[in-house]
């Protein structure tokens, strides 16, 4: 069974540019997560999908960013401008989300390492 | 507001030793807790998962414990292995947002 997939791995930008990333989980998971990791930090989420509604963007700069899933499957986080603080990396992650006295396992991808110059 | 704290934030030990991760969070009103393993460049990989009716988990040499009453979780690695060395993190799960830990980054010395 294929895992959380994320594009591209790398991305390298100057800043002010735009930049965006694509994210497809696992298959039949409702619940999509976007978090951002700093070095030496743990993951922090900027939104959650319960298939295509953001339930959760508080951490979601949206002055800059955006996201979207569409038809509640992939999904595309786009950040415009960047800016220096923004090199991190991003991560998705998918669950399966069956209620709270079930456990709702995430399940994360690889990753994509964005550096603004 | 929930926070997590992972100690030690790192740790080196010989080769087959038996070792103990931990991890504290504030607020014991949580669903459950995950640990992942983190290798260095790449994303995380679910390692245990503790409900939070449930007291331990395991998983081979892994053994993972939560109290919830006192906000403390441990991570239990038996007779460690080089193929360990990562970066562990604790996550504790409030409604479907993890929080995480800074991490403890662990290297087995051969």
């Amino acid at each position: 069974e294929a895992g959380v997939v994320q594009s591209p791995r790398y991305k390298i930008i100057e800043k002010k540019q735009p930049v965006a990333f694509w994210c497809n989980p696992i298959s039949g998971h409702n619940t999509l997560y976007w978090y951002l990791q700093n070095l030496g930090q743990g993951p922090e989420l900027l939104i959650r999908y319960e298939n295509e509604e953001a339930v959760d963007d508080s951490q979601l700069p949206k002055d800059r960013f955006s996201a979207e899933r569409l038809k509640g499957v992939d999904s595309t986080l786009k950040i415009q401008p960047a800016e220096l603080g923004d090199s991190a990396v991003y991560l998705c992650a998918s669950s399966l989300s069956q209620g709270h006295n079930l456990p709702n396992e995430q399940f994360f991808g690889p990753g994509t390492r964005l550096t603004v110059l | 507001k929930q926070e997590v704290t992972q100690i030690p934030a790192a740790l080196s030990v010989p080769e087959g030793e038996n070792l103990v991760l931990n991890c504290s969070f504030t607020d014991s009103a949580i669903y459950n807790l995950q640990w992942f393993r983190q290798d260095p460049g790449k994303g995380l990989t679910s390692l245990l998962l503790i409900q939070s009716s449930q007291r331990e988990q395991t998983s081979g040499r892994l053994n993972a414990s939560l109290d919830k009453s006192s906000g403390r979780s441990t991570l239990y690695i038996a007779a460690s292995q080089p193929g360990d060395s990562a970066t562990y993190l604790c996550a504790v799960d409030s409604s479907y947002k993890l929080i995480f830990g800074s991490g403890t980054r662990l290297l087995v010395r051969p």
